[in-house]
């Protein structure tokens, strides 16, 4: 089963500024099969980013992904108050699963 | 719209059994995977499984083999997940989701069931 790591934990950030996630997998991803969720309190995972790098319908431009292999990055260019929640990466390679998610909170 | 709409909130003792459920709308129902997600009390998100509606073909996480039955009666667009025996640390919220490509488990979850919150406790 792959593992994949989310850091930091938590990222406190103000609006307007930029956040970096960071998805780590203990074995490559195959085909780049790497998402990116966005959950909310009492609501259900929004998905972002599929494919390791393409915004799903109705996705901000303000939310990128990228990497490859192993080592996966989701960027929000400049952060709007309703980007404060948690996030979550997927691989849905072999037998999915998620990380453990990164919370994005206000400074 | 495409929509999935998940069956109430349980609340059950340990040792009881449960289905819920998850109905599928807008879309054609058994041409897509319809998979279901745990989430524990402030935890994260855990992949439990996923069946395909079209000729009940499942898949299990290993870490979820043997603790539930996933199925789906196509005739009323449902999926189901079942336990027989229910657990404290069953308590979580549970999640059907349905993948972006039809006819593909591999891919990311891009419609979401509201939730059902199953509370076991003696």
């Amino acid at each position: 089963e792959i593992v994949l790591t989310q850091s930091p934990g938590t990222l406190s950030l103000s609006p307007g500024e930029r956040a970096t996630l960071s998805c780590r997998a203990s074995q490559s991803v195959s085909s780049s099969y790497l998402a990116w969720y966005q959950q909310k309190p009492g609501q259900a995972p929004r998905l972002l980013i599929y494919g390791a790098s393409s915004r799903a319908t109705g996705i901000p431009d303000r939310f990128s992904g990228s990497g490859s292999g192993t080592d996966f990055t989701l960027t929000i260019s400049r952060l709007e108050p309703e980007d404060f929640a948690v996030y979550y990466c997927q691989q849905y390679g072999s037998s999915p699963t998620f990380g453990q998610g990164t919370k994005v909170e206000i400074k | 719209e495409v929509q999935l709409v998940q069956s109430g909130a349980e609340v059950k003792k340990p040792g009881e059994s449960l289905k819920i459920s998850c109905k599928g709308s807008g879309y054609s129902f058994t041409s897509y995977w319809i998979g279901w997600v745990r989430q524990m009390p402030g935890k994260g998100l855990e992949w439990m499984g996923i069946i395909y509606p079209g000729d009940s073909d499942t898949r299990y996480s290993p870490s979820f083999q043997g603790q539930v039955t996933i199925s789906a009666d196509k005739s009323i667009s449902t999926a189901y997940l079942q336990w027989s025996s229910l657990k404290a640390s069953d308590t979580a919220m549970y999640y059907c989701a349905r993948p972006l490509v039809y006819g593909d488990y591999h891919d990311a979850f891009d419609i979401w069931g509201q939730g059902t919150m199953v509370t076991v406790s003696s």
